[in-house]
């Protein structure tokens, strides 16, 4: 079973351009979660789909960012335009749906800002 | 928020056996704890989960008291590979979509030498 895919790995782009993230699930998971680790801190939660719709999207920074989930199977996440402070790792995970199954996370999408 | 508290570092060598503790004081009633293993510029990788009493599996153990409100990971005979940082996680007791949004904190630091 291939695990949770992340596309690019690693991004650099110059500030006020745009950077669009992909990532694709563990076949079968309704449940996918974006979450990202800027510079020195903890990683944080952005939002979860549940299929096609966001269930939350309480940890979104601004509206610079914008998430979506088309069909319910892969998700970009789209940053426009980035500043410096967008800089950090970017997590996709997904689960299956019900309740205590595990969230399996990809390698992570590596981005910078300059 | 079911918040987590975890030791910053610990230190062992190859042979040990190793136990980090986490408290969670106010996890909830539907929160699985599950505990991760992160390596530099990898994803958070899943070790084990548990709900109540103990869990094992071919990595690791997870001791969870009555009360649930902490847990222990032990690793068996730990070796130079094992070094990474350990995250213990509990949902934040939201469960929609039979999604469960994970707080991290600052996870453990492991250090195996020789």
């Amino acid at each position: 079973e291939a695990g949770v895919t992340q596309f690019p790995s690693h991004s650099v782009i110059e500030k006020g351009q745009t950077v669009t993230l992909r990532c694709d699930p563990i076949s079968g998971h309704d449940n996918l979660y974006w979450y990202r680790r800027v510079m020195g801190k903890e990683i944080k939660f952005l939002l979860h789909f549940v299929k096609e719709s966001k269930q939350d999207e309480s940890g979104m920074p601004n509206n610079r960012f914008l998430a979506e989930r088309t069909g319910g199977t892969y998700s970009t996440l789209k940053v426009q335009p980035a500043e410096l402070e967008d800089s950090g790792v970017y997590f996709c995970a997904s689960s299956r749906q019900s309740s205590g199954n595990t969230i399996y996370f990809g390698e992570g999408s590596w981005l910078t800002v300059v | 928020l079911a918040k987590t508290t975890q030791p910053i570092s610990m230190d062992s060598y190859e042979g040990q056996e190793v136990n980090i503790t986490c408290s969670h004081n106010n996890i909830a009633t539907n929160d699985y704890i599950t505990w991760y293993q992160q390596f530099p510029s990898q994803g958070p990788r899943f070790i084990i989960q548990g709900y109540k009493t103990k869990v094992t599996n071919e990595v690791a153990s997870l001791f969870i008291p009555a009360d649930r409100k902490s847990s222990t990971l032990s690793l068996p005979r730990v070796s130079l590979s094992d070094t990474a940082v350990y995250y213990c996680l509990v949902g934040d007791g939201e469960v929609t979509g039979g999604g469960n949004k994970l707080t991290f904190g600052t996870g453990t630091q492991l250090k195996v030498e020789l």
